[in-house]
């Protein structure tokens, strides 16, 4: 079975700092991994996904996150936060036989400070 | 182009009344997903639709939790009788296919508080 855990409920950090999300995954195949962010009141946006091509991956709003297969991790990072970019964010997996449906982790609330 | 679209957006109901959220996918989509959202959780798959079929309903309670996808366009999730554990958001998301790895694509939620 698939799963994924978000280290971090909260994260809170001052506007211009490093941004960091962590992920990490289980997977017995290949995984497919996502970051959304959820604004208040609003519904899923996708940031960015991996599959399977460059292991860097650059999404909207400047964030990025790397695949490291070693480590069964694919954290978020933005090198300079900004007061828009709080919000929740989900990092989701597919992948195997799961017919491309997400299996989501708990999410990481991140508040940027001023 | 279009999103997800979903109605109502809010909905307060008194536990063991009946309610329904609609759903209607971007144009073209073939697969439809219904999410629950309890507060301070992740989202988890309720079901999933290819075209007018069933692909996965394994965590949805069936015993008062319904949804059907009849013309394989839009979609009705009921809920009869509504417990105070209901209260959540519903997703609805829709893709193009069924494959792992495609961009599922979410509306706005449907907000549902149990009282």
């Amino acid at each position: 079975a698939q799963s994924v855990t978000q280290l971090g409920s909260h994260v809170s950090v001052s506007e211009g700092a490093l941004v960091l999300l962590r992920c990490n995954y289980s997977s017995s195949v290949p995984p497919y991994l996502f970051w959304y962010v959820q604004y208040p009141n609003q519904g899923l946006q996708l940031l960015l996904k991996y599959t399977s091509a460059a292991t860097l991956v650059k999404g909207i709003n400047g964030f990025e996150a790397e695949f490291k297969k070693s480590e069964t991790s694919f954290h978020l990072t933005k090198p300079s936060a900004h007061m828009s970019d709080a919000a929740e964010y989900f990092c989701a997996v597919s992948g195997g036989n799961q017919g491309g449906k997400l299996i989501f982790g708990q999410g990481t609330e991140l508040s940027v400070k001023p | 182009e279009a999103g997800v679209a979903q109605s109502p957006r809010y909905k307060i109901i008194e536990k063991r009344q009946s309610v329904a959220f609609w759903c209607n996918p971007i144009s073209g989509h073939a697969t439809l997903y219904w999410y629950q959202q309890i507060l301070g959780q992740g989202p988890k798959l309720l079901i999933q639709f290819q075209n007018n079929g069933v692909v996965d309903d394994s965590q949805l309670p069936k015993d008062r939790f319904s949804a059907e996808r009849l013309k394989g366009v839009d979609s009705t999730l009921k809920i009869q009788p509504a417990k105070l554990e209901d209260s959540a958001v519903y997703l609805c998301a829709s893709s193009l296919v069924s494959i792992n790895g495609n961009t599922i694509y979410f509306g706005e939620g449907s907000w549902l508080t149990v009282v």
